[in-house]
């Protein structure tokens, strides 16, 4: 699987927009983009992925750009829940299941 | 939909002794679960991945007579920390596969083990 380049952290005022980018810059054709975050001394949680379209649910927003090397999670009104690592994997979708976790991009929501 | 338990939330244990870990998917049924670790400020780690009936596949480095896993059923893995050590305190996490649904993974909410 392809390898992610994330910020180390990034702070955000609480009911703003939060942007974490992250670069996949070696990613295949079969790779889809998945971001997770994970609240401190919890689970990690799905949030997101997609292959080369834009995708929105009801927690965030993923920009995948048209070469495919970038990507960037949008959570639209951070709130101070929303604090956390936030983790962009690229993996092929199939039943190895494989995630890869890097170091991910410590979020902090500033009130 | 897809929720993953784990029980206990958090375990304090003397050192020598072993800690069972359990993990259930309580909504759906899951062939395959993981076992993850993970050291403070640090990512994830897989450690091993168990299919339903199956012995399960350790990682490298990772000693399968001291992290014994048991996947008895479709719904039900566990993981016994066997003669813990304060080195083997850390945050235990599972996750439970499914195939048919893009094979994702849906994560535990963890299990904080701390031996002294």
């Amino acid at each position: 699987d392809a390898k992610t380049t994330q910020p180390t952290s990034m702070d955000c005022a609480e009911g703003r927009a939060a942007n974490l980018p992250c670069n996949h810059s070696t990613i295949s054709g079969n790779e889809y983009v998945y971001w997770y975050r994970q609240i401190h001394s919890q689970g990690p949680q799905y949030i997101i992925h997609g292959l080369k379209n834009n995708e929105t649910n009801e927690m965030a927003s993923l920009i995948i750009t048209e070469d495919r090397k970038s990507s960037t999670l949008i959570l639209p009104h951070a709130t101070l829940r929303d604090t956390a690592v936030y983790y962009c994997i690229v993996r092929v979708v199939d039943s190895n299941y494989q995630l890869i976790w890097g170091a991910g991009t410590k979020l902090i929501i500033k009130p | 939909g897809a929720v993953v338990s784990q029980h206990p939330s958090w375990v304090i244990c003397k050192s020598g002794t072993s800690v069972k870990i359990e993990c259930r998917s309580l909504d759906f049924q899951a062939t395959t679960m993981f076992w993850y670790r993970q050291f403070p400020k640090q990512s994830l780690m897989l450690m091993a991945t168990s299919n339903e009936g199956s012995k399960a596949t350790y990682e490298q480095g990772v000693e399968k007579d001291k992290f014994l896993i048991n996947h008895a059923s479709l719904t039900l893995s566990t993981l016994t920390v066997t003669s813990a050590h304060p080195e083997d305190s850390s945050f235990y996490i599972c996750s439970a596969g499914v195939g048919g649904q893009g094979y994702e993974q849906y994560f535990g909410p963890g299990t904080r083990l701390t031996v002294t």
